[in-house]
């Protein structure tokens, strides 16, 4: 059972523009949630994280939004840069529980 | 500070094998989180130890175990290795236990069974 749905395996986007990635969950019990981004061959690094008394947070480039009562979050990056083209692996956790992973979207920024 | 490290980063066994992969948190890090990331399943959790106890485990078989020293340093053991265990293995660390917080991962180590 997923618990953590990034449906969308790959999406690309031109430089410049935004880049939306898409996470759904289904355990209500989530109280917080991350984003992390992964080059290959390098383990992942933390981008921003939000927690569920919250709908926004805003760092630099990137903006997560969360929709409790759809079991949505989102991550906007504005404007897409080369280096933005990694996998990012959306995460959410219950309190004083383990951190679950989606599978991952592999955002490709073309010139 | 130094980041996490990982031993060793590559790794060839053969089915029904042993192995034991080795991480080194960041100072002062006393949580440390193993995950098996393969194509098509992202990061799956394996276990996570806090001062020496493993305070989660994941969804896998016995055969997966591990352990955590004194000085936060942890080891993972997979025991009868099979086919499906060739992966990334990740570890990462932080400050304090639960929900919350930053973890930092290694760059992980690369276990191939034939």
């Amino acid at each position: 059972d997923q618990q953590v749905k990034q449906n969308s395996p790959s999406l690309s986007v031109q430089e410049g523009r935004i880049s939306i990635l898409n996470c759904d969950y289904t355990n209500s019990m989530f109280d917080y949630f991350l984003w992390y981004k992964k080059y290959p061959a390098e383990g992942p690094t933390f981008l921003i994280s939000i927690s569920s008394i919250k709908d926004k947070n805003e760092d630099g480039r990137f903006t997560v939004f969360l929709n409790k009562s759809a079991k949505h979050l989102s991550l906007h990056i504005v404007p897409s840069q080369p280096g933005d083209s990694a996998v990012y692996f959306c995460a959410a956790s219950a309190w004083d529980d383990k951190i679950i992973f989606g599978k991952g979207t592999r955002l490709h920024i073309l010139p | 500070k130094a980041g996490v490290t990982q031993t060793p980063r590559y790794l060839i066994k053969t089915r029904g094998q042993q192995v034991t992969l080795s991480c080194s948190p960041i100072s002062g890090h006393r949580s440390v989180s193993w995950y098996q990331q393969t194509p098509g399943q992202g990061l799956q959790f394996l276990f996570e130890y806090f001062s020496e106890t493993q305070r989660n485990k994941g969804n896998f078989p016995g055969r997966f175990s591990g352990r955590q020293f004194s000085n936060s340093r942890s080891e993972m053991n997979v025991s009868t290795l099979e086919l499906g265990d060739s992966a990334l293995y990740l570890c990462a660390s932080k400050e304090g236990s639960g929900s919350g917080g930053e973890q930092y991962f290694g760059p992980g180590t690369r276990l191939t069974v034939t």
